[in-house]
C-alpha cells in the first residue's frame, strides 16, 4: 500500500511571503490531519478533516493559515503571510478505523 | 487547555538494559494512547497503542501500561538495542479526535 505523500519536501521563503503544502493521503483513508512540528517538540495538531469536512481546527492560526480538502482526498495547507516562528516541519497524516495515524515524510519550512 | 506531559526528555541506557518512558494526560475523556518512534529526519511511526479498556499491552520487546485513575501511561522497552535509539512520542486522544502529543523523549542506547 502506498504511503502518505507530501510535497514539497523542503521550502525556504522570506517572512511575509506565502507558501502552500500538498498532501495525498493513503487511499481510502477518510481522516486527514495536518500537524506542525517545531524542532525539539512533539507534533501539534493544526487541523483535522473527516472526508472533506473540518472536524477540528481549534489550534489553526486562522489569520494566516488556511487548509482545504477538496473531494475528500488531497489536501493543501497554506500560510499567508509567513512569520519567522512558522519555521517547522509540517506533517500530514491520514487514518482509517481504528485510529492509527500514518504520517507522511513532512515538509520542512524555513522562514528567513 | 489539555496537555500531555512526557518524561524524561532524554534517556541514555546500555545495550540490553530496559528503558521506561512515562506520560501523564489531563483530558479525562482520552481513550486512545499511541506511541510513536521518530528517527532523525524521518516521519513518526506507530510502534504500539493502547485503549482505555485495557491496562497493559505487549508486543515482543515493547509494552505499554495504562493507569486511567492516575491518568498515566508508560512505554517499556526491554533488551534495548542500538537501533532503538530515536525520539519517542506519546499521545492521547478521544478516539480519532483531539490528538495531543507529548514533547518527546530522546533515547540513546549505548553499545
Amino acid at each position: 500500500e502506498a504511503g502518505v505523500a507530501q510535497s514539497p519536501r523542503y521550502k525556504i521563503i522570506e517572512k511575509r511571503q506565502s507558501v502552500a503544502f500538498w498532501c495525498n493521503p493513503i487511499s481510502g483513508h477518510a481522516t486527514l490531519y495536518w500537524y506542525q512540528q517545531i524542532l525539539g517538540q512533539g507534533p501539534k495538531l493544526l487541523i483535522q478533516f473527516q472526508n472533506n469536512g473540518v472536524v477540528d481546527d481549534s489550534q489553526l492560526p486562522k489569520d494566516r493559515f488556511s487548509a482545504e480538502r477538496l473531494k475528500g482526498v488531497d489536501s493543501t495547507l497554506k500560510i499567508q503571510p509567513a512569520k519567522l516562528e512558522d519555521s517547522a516541519v509540517y506533517l500530514c497524516a491520514s487514518s482509517s478505523v481504528p485510529y492509527e495515524q500514518y504520517f507522511g515524510p513532512g515538509t520542512r519550512l524555513t522562514v528567513t | 487547555g489539555e496537555n500531555v506531559e512526557q518524561h524524561p526528555s532524554t534517556l541514555s541506557v546500555q545495550e540490553g538494559d530496559s528503558a521506561v518512558i512515562k506520560c501523564t494526560y489531563s483530558d479525562s475523556a482520552s481513550n486512545y494512547f499511541p506511541w510513536y518512534k521518530q528517527e532523525l529526519g524521518k516521519r513518526p511511526q506507530l510502534i504500539i497503542d493502547i485503549r482505555s479498556n485495557v491496562g497493559e499491552k505487549k508486543d515482543q520487546r515493547i509494552a505499554v501500561t495504562l493507569n486511567k485513575t492516575a491518568k498515566h501511561f508508560s512505554l517499556h522497552i526491554t533488551e534495548t538495542q542500538p537501533e532503538d535509539s530515536a525520539v519517542y512520542f506519546c499521545a492521547a486522544s478521544r478516539g480519532p479526535l483531539k490528538t495531543i502529543f507529548g514533547a518527546g523523549t530522546r533515547l540513546f542506547v549505548k553499545a
